[in-house]
């Protein structure tokens, strides 16, 4: 079965407020997340990942931040702008990676003018 | 630094074909992974290549196959194609495994 989730299909947010995306894991193993960005008729585009060992991790404008008590993972973005409408996945590895990339079923993310 | 290349980037094929996609990954990355994606199952892992020897393996049946090169090219190969089959499958490189995945556009197979 799946071991990563989102908990909301579709999200809906205003020009220049900030966007929360969430996930849910239920693997303690899991030592390696990622969160990747899809826009339509293109592959998934790399955001930022973050490591067990960690809570929080800042890229540009992106914030990802990791729960290990509640399994949780969430992604922030700021001042979402309309190029970041698309669909959101996270991604784990469990452990050695024998599974590849696990995959949740992804966010779309719209942008309200 | 060019990113991970996919061709063909569109193919169609009729059931009971063979079909063989490519995929060049970024220069220096020695890992290559393969993924399904379709709108009922999501992306799915196929298998993962790294310096020409498969390192793991998904849940797919034995017609999905794959292999890479010492250039670190990898092709997979689908025998006997069903309907079932089309789907955008998705390539991604890393400079090790475990890390930093970077994926390709893409082939979207169409099988009829």
């Amino acid at each position: 079965g799946e071991s990563v989730g989102l908990h909301l299909p579709t999200l809906s947010v205003q020009e220049g407020d900030n966007s929360i995306i969430n996930c849910a894991y239920s693997n303690s193993a899991s030592d390696y997340f990622i969160w990747y960005k899809q826009e339509s008729g293109k592959g998934p585009q790399f955001i930022i990942d973050i490591r067990s060992n960690m809570d929080k991790r800042q890229g540009q404008r992106v914030t990802v931040l990791l729960n290990k008590t509640v399994k949780h993972l969430s992604l922030q973005i700021a001042a979402t702008q309309p190029g970041d409408s698309a669909v959101y996945f996270c991604a784990e590895i469990l452990g050695g990676g024998a599974d590849g990339l696990t995959f949740g079923k992804g966010t779309h993310l719209i942008i309200q003018p | 630094k060019a990113g991970v290349t996919q061709t063909p980037r569109y193919l169609i094929k009729t059931r009971g074909q063979q079909v063989t996609l490519s995929c060049s990954p970024i220069s220096g990355h020695r890992s290559v992974s393969w993924y399904q994606q379709t709108p009922g199952q999501g992306l799915q892992f196929l298998f993962e290549y790294f310096s020409e020897t498969q390192r793991n393996k998904g849940n797919f049946p034995g017609r999905f196959s794959g292999r890479q090169f010492s250039n670190s090219r990898s092709e997979m190969n689908v025998s006997t194609l069903e309907l079932g089959d089309s789907a955008l499958y998705l390539c991604a490189s890393s400079e090790t495994f475990n890390y930093g995945y970077t994926f390709g556009s893409g082939t979207r197979l169409t099988v009829v």
